[in-house]
């Protein structure tokens, strides 16, 4: 299993930038790098995600490092809303019981808390 | 839209009962999948298909069941609810692709008792 690590937990002020880190030592060439983020009691949303290249959208910035062992989620000013449990997760084939199937395997996340 | 749409939203069984966890989507996702999150922590894949009469395990399959007889719809069934069950589920779906977003719903909260 393609697997990713992140802080517990980071802690961040209103209306500042948030750099939000991922490691993957292990990703293959295939694998693509999502981002979901999970507000409390909701489900997950997506966020971003990327191959090789650095990504952005309204929500979010991705940095991918040359290497692809890591990438960063970039808020560029984080906002109370953004208050959540931010999964980096990387998009690969599932092979619990052979079938294979495009598949988000989720950890435990990036607890985000933003200080006003 | 309405994207994907759980239901119920809560629900409270006892020990033994058995129940559905109903999911639908209306985006003409061919990949749907069944989440289960605990208390702080991640979610854990229960099964998913890959389209309408395919279905495979999980990392947590054992005591579930799923059937996908439509592109829309992907119930969960409990047969014999334990409280080890007890858990808030998510359903999501996505079109084929690792680079696709998958869209989740909301959630259904059960506690077993």
């Amino acid at each position: 299993d393609a697997k990713t690590t992140q802080p517990n937990s980071m802690e961040s002020n209103e209306e500042e930038p948030v750099h939000l880190p991922c490691n993957h030592s292990t990703i293959s060439g295939t694998d693509y790098i999502h981002w979901y983020r999970q507000l409390p009691s909701q489900g997950p949303e997506y966020v971003i995600h990327g191959l090789t290249s650095n990504v952005n959208n309204r929500m979010a910035s991705l940095a991918i490092a040359e290497d692809r062992k890591s990438s960063t989620l970039i808020l560029h000013r984080a906002t109370l809303r953004d208050a959540a449990v931010y999964y980096c997760i990387l998009s690969t084939n599932l092979m619990y019981s052979g079938g294979g199937a495009d598949g988000l395997t989720f950890g435990k996340g990036t607890h985000l808390i933003i200080q006003p | 839209n309405a994207g994907v749409t759980q239901t119920p939203k809560f629900r409270i069984l006892k020990i033994g009962q058995s129940m559905t966890l109903q999911c639908t989507q209306d985006m003409n996702h061919n990949y749907m999948y069944w989440y289960r999150q605990d208390p702080g922590m991640g979610l854990k894949l229960i099964y998913y298909s890959v389209g309408a009469g395919i279905t495979d395990k999980g990392e947590v399959p054992n005591g579930y069941n799923v059937s996908r007889s439509t592109t829309e719809d992907f119930p969960l069934r409990l047969e014999l609810a334990a409280p080890s069950q007890t858990s808030v589920y998510f359903c999501a779906s996505r079109l084929q692709g690792v680079n696709t977003e998958a869209f989740f719903g909301q959630g259904t909260r059960l506690t077993v008792v």
